[in-house]
């Protein structure tokens, strides 16, 4: 089993619902992320957590929402989305946040907005 | 621009023909490379990282080189369980540039 679990796998919304993605390390890492990944792009980074703080938010619509309750666990709650937004969302995490240790990414949840 | 890309796009090989995957970068100030190895359904999953130009590193068929303007993934004698979507990562300051990936199919 991955050091980091995301919940649900999958997952199928409409416009105008509102859900939660789940993440969470058991590695004892300090930095937390959330990545988009769509179809032949590169993966786009969307929030960084450190020690529970944001430390950075790549211009993400506010129709997304991070969570970072503690260090162990990150959410990413969703509202009124557009079709656009149909994608693997990845979860990770690595030691610090200073982009020079690999990351240990979940398996994702695959969103489909209709 | 600082950029990452990844060539080609997609590669089909004989299992046992080997080949090499490309990633080319115009970053500048490059604090290190990594290659993740992507399987349909999952998350990347670390597979190298290079420092400096000339560096190279080995795990099973996989062999990671480093120049300064690009690396190559050397995969020799390839198997189908090596099927999957190779992902080339740039780190310069404190960020991450990524490419879109190459993927990999080896047919037996």
């Amino acid at each position: 089993e991955t050091g980091v679990t995301q919940t649900p796998r999958h997952l199928v919304m409409g416009m105008t619902n509102k859900k939660s993605l789940k993440c969470e390390q058991h590695l004892g890492h300090n930095a937390m992320y959330w990545y988009k990944q769509s179809a032949k792009k590169p993966l786009e980074l969307m929030f960084v957590y450190s020690l529970e703080e944001r430390v950075e938010n790549n211009s993400v619509p506010s129709r997304f929402s991070p969570e970072c309750p503690n260090s162990s666990h990150l959410f990413l709650h969703l509202h009124t989305l557009q079709p656009e937004d149909s994608a693997l969302y990845l979860c990770a995490s690595s030691p610090s946040d200073r982009g020079d240790s690999p990351l240990h990414f979940g398996n994702g949840t695959r969103l489909t907005v209709t | 621009e600082d950029q990452v890309t990844q060539s080609p796009e997609a590669l089909r090989l004989q299992e046992g023909e080997s080949s090499s995957l490309n990633c080319s970068y115009t970053v500048s100030g490059l604090r290190g490379l990594f290659w993740y190895r992507q399987d349909p359904g999952k998350g990347p999953e670390f597979l190298f990282t290079l420092y400096s130009a000339g560096e190279e590193k080995e795990k099973e068929r996989l062999k990671a080189t480093l120049t300064k303007k690009e690396s190559f993934l050397h995969i020799t004698a390839p198997k189908p369980e090596d099927s999957a979507t190779y992902l080339c990562a740039v780190q310069f300051n404190y960020q991450l540039i990524w490419g879109a990936g190459t993927k990999l199919i080896i047919k037996p």
